[in-house]
């Protein structure tokens, strides 16, 4: 079966640190992408970051980078210079090639302190 | 604003009426994705179609079906509803349903069974 696994139910950070959101998936498959999504409390999902499995590079995306370590299936989210906004549930994704349709992880709820 | 629309935002209905939630999605994309977001089940793959057809099928009960229309808005229809199919339904749209394609999504459609 696809899973995708996040350890952390919940996170906390102080604003303008830095956090890292774990995130596990089980593929045998070698061409596959991954995602980061965000839902705020307004509950729209929202692309933060996605990641080619054939690429070595990291993705970034300004404040948002990922950790992408393929042999160990793990593909994490770190977030520097934490904001107020950044506060929501953060969900883990991926589509394997031949299908479409996004597995996602549990979430994993990040509070931002002020 | 992720370009997807969906209507209704809100909605509540007893045990076995039946619902069609509506979905239009981006400007030029071609494929459209429901799916569902439960507290026990998580987020969920329904069911994707392309242009008009049907491409792919994940949890969806028989009771649920959906279509994409020519204009490529789609609707998902909820018979016999339940008490659990209480859960906040998106949809989501991309350019050709490619594998590794970002999902755009709607901001969803609450739906709660009295």
């Amino acid at each position: 079966a696809q899973t995708v696994t996040q350890s952390q139910p919940e996170m906390s950070v102080q604003e303008a640190e830095t956090v890292t959101l774990s995130c596990t998936y089980d593929t045998s498959e070698s061409d596959y992408y991954l995602f980061w999504y965000k839902q705020p409390p307004s509950r729209q999902m929202i692309l933060v970051i996605r990641q080619e499995a054939y690429k070595q590079q990291n993705a970034t995306e300004n404040r948002f980078s990922v950790n992408f370590q393929k042999a160990a299936k793990s593909f994490s989210l770190k977030i520097s210079d934490s904001q107020l906004g950044d506060a929501a549930m953060y969900f883990c994704a991926y589509t394997q090639g031949g299908s479409e349709k996004l597995v996602f992880g549990k979430g994993t709820k990040l509070t931002v302190n002020p | 604003d992720s370009g997807v629309t969906q209507t209704p935002k809100h909605l509540i209905t007893a045990t076995g009426q039946r619902v069609t939630l509506r979905c239009s999605p981006r400007s030029g994309d071609l494929s459209v994705y429901w799916y569902q977001q439960s507290l026990d089940q998580g987020l969920q793959f329904l069911i994707q179609y392309y242009n008009g057809e049907e491409r792919a099928k994940g949890n969806i009960l028989e009771r649920f079906s959906a279509q994409q229309f020519p204009d490529l808005h789609s609707e998902l229809n909820l018979s016999s509803l339940e008490l659990g199919d209480s859960a906040l339904y998106f949809c989501a749209s991309s350019p050709e349903g490619l594998a590794g394609e970002t999902q755009y999504f709607g901001p969803g459609t609450r739906l709660l069974v009295l």
